[in-house]
């Protein structure tokens, strides 16, 4: 059974970039596809982008494209999503999520990551 | 983008009873939903996939149904355990989309 766990608590000031990881155990990084999605109060479920390992394809919300980069290093089975140019509107949980496929269910979610964005 | 609305917001429900929730997409998913429970500090949690389809571990009092644009979620008689917020979410087209959440209250 897969599991993620996820990098710890993030304090970014407007304009930095952060980077999030995604550990994964119990099942194969290849067979893997990985979703980022984020949790505000006000907003909700926010879905950002997936990354297929086993070959290599990305898809994003329009929201993010270009500002967010995903990938895996599969040397250390794990995930990484980066946001570049945050501001006080990214102050979100991060949350990984693994599927079967990019176009599958999320069988297993990371812890969340909190993310503050403040000056 | 394929919008889903839940309904209701809150639904406040003794222990032992039965709960249904509800959640419309703007355009058909065909059986391309799940639902996700999720409680307070914690991350989402599968619960049924393919419109239908309990995840492993889900006790059986988990039921989903319908296909199209139309879905329900059921609980047959609620434990303690069950007081949570669960999501609707479509995987059929992109971007994957989740509803706004029913908070399952006592």
């Amino acid at each position: 059974q897969v599991q993620l766990v996820q990098s710890g608590t993030e304090v970014k000031k407007p304009g930095a970039p952060v980077k999030v990881s995604c550990k994964v155990s119990g099942y194969t990084l290849n067979d893997l596809c990985f979703h980022w999605v984020r949790q505000t109060p006000g907003k909700g479920l926010e879905w950002m982008g997936a990354f297929d390992v086993a070959d290599g394809d990305k898809v994003f919300a329009q929201n993010f494209q270009g500002r967010v980069s995903v990938y895996v290093d599969t040397s250390t089975d794990t995930a990484y999503m980066e946001l570049s140019s945050l501001t006080s509107g990214d102050t979100a949980v991060y949350y990984c999520a693994a599927a079967r496929g990019l176009l599958s269910w999320f069988d297993a979610w990371g812890q969340g990551t909190l993310v503050t964005v403040s000056s | 983008e394929i919008l889903l609305t839940q309904f209701p917001a809150t639904l406040s429900v003794s222990p032992g009873e039965r709960a249904t929730l509800s959640c419309g997409a703007s355009q058909t998913v065909n059986s391309d939903l799940a639902w996700y429970q999720q409680k307070p500090g914690q991350a989402p949690r599968l619960l049924i996939f393919g419109a239908s389809t309990r995840a492993t571990g889900v006790p059986a009092r988990f039921s989903g149904s319908g296909s199209g644009t139309e879905f329900t979620l059921t609980i047959s008689s609620l434990q303690s355990e069950d007081f949570a917020v669960y999501y609707c979410q479509q995987y059929n087209n992109w971007p994957k989309t989740f509803g706004q959440g029913t908070k399952v209250e006592i």
